[in-house]
C-alpha cells in the first residue's frame, strides 16, 4: 500500500523558516517524480514544487521561487520542502504527492500538514 | 492556461451529474486531464487519470471524457450516492506552470 506521511508543519512568524518532511513507503521511491501541493483552508489546490527521480530537475511555482527548495533522499524514501522567508500568504495545508513516471500529474497524496504563518 | 469549473453542482441520489472543466487556451487534448475527489477533512484521491482511466478501486459509476469542440473535459458520476458528496478538481500539465488545477466543484447530493 502506497503511504505518504508529512510532518514538520506548525506556527511560524513572518520571515521565518520551516522544513517539511514526507516519509513514504509501499513503492520504489527512487522511480517517481515527487511533488508538493498546497491548499489554503477552504480554497483550491495549488502546485508548489516538483523534483525528478534523481533530483536533477526541480521546478517551482513563481510565488515561491528563491524562497523554497525541494529535495529528496532516495535512500530514506523521503521528500523535503525547505521554506524560508515565509509570508502570511504561504499559510496552507501542504500535501506531499507522488507523480506518474513523467511528472505530469499526481497519483497518490499524503494527509497533509498545516503551515500557519502569523505573528 | 486556466481550467475553469463550475463552483457547485447538486443532484439527487441515483441520478447522474456531469462536472465540466474548460481549458482557457491551447487544446484540451494536448495534455491528459485528471480528476480528484476531496471529501471534507480528507486529502485528494484520484478518481480519473489520463482523461478517462479509472484507478483500481474506483467504481465504474465514475467516468471521464474530453471534448475538443468545447475544449473541455467532463467527469460523469452516475447512480449518485451520498458518499459522492465532495469537492472535485480537474488537473492538467502545463509546460510553463507544470501543474494547473481547476478551482474545484462542490458536489452536493441532496
Amino acid at each position: 500500500e502506497v503511504q505518504l506521511v508529512e510532518s514538520g508543519g506548525g506556527l511560524v512568524q513572518p520571515g521565518g523558516s520551516l522544513r517539511l518532511s514526507c516519509a513514504t513507503s509501499g513503492f520504489t521511491f527512487s522511480r517517481y517524480w515527487m511533488s508538493w501541493v498546497r491548499q489554503v483552508p477552504g480554497k483550491g489546490l495549488e502546485w508548489v514544487a516538483n523534483i525528478k527521480q534523481d533530483g536533477s530537475q526541480k521546478y517551482f511555482v513563481d510565488s515561491v521561487k528563491g524562497r523554497f527548495t525541494i529535495s529528496r533522499d532516495n535512500a530514506k524514501s523521503s521528500l523535503y520542502l525547505q521554506m524560508n522567508s515565509l509570508r502570511a500568504e504561504d499559510t496552507a495545508v501542504y500535501y506531499c504527492a507522488r507523480s506518474d513516471d513523467y511528472g505530469d500529474y499526481p497519483d497518490y497524496w499524503g494527509q497533509g500538514t498545516l503551515v500557519t504563518v502569523s505573528s | 492556461f486556466m481550467l475553469t469549473q463550475p463552483h457547485s453542482v447538486s443532484e439527487s441520489p441515483g441520478k447522474t451529474v456531469i462536472v465540466s472543466c474548460t481549458r482557457s487556451s491551447g487544446s484540451i487534448a494536448s495534455n491528459y486531464v485528471q480528476w480528484y475527489q476531496q471529501r471534507p477533512g480528507s486529502s485528494p484521491t484520484t478518481v480519473i487519470y489520463e482523461d478517462s482511466q479509472r484507478p483500481s478501486g474506483v467504481p465504474d459509476r465514475f467516468s471521464g471524457s474530453i471534448d475538443s469542440s468545447s475544449n473541455s473535459a467532463s467527469l460523469t458520476i452516475s447512480g449518485l450516492k451520498t458518499e459522492d458528496e465532495a469537492d472535485y478538481y480537474c488537473q492538467s500539465y502545463a509546460s510553463s506552470d507544470f501543474w494547473v488545477f481547476g478551482g474545484g466543484t462542490k458536489l452536493t447530493v441532496l
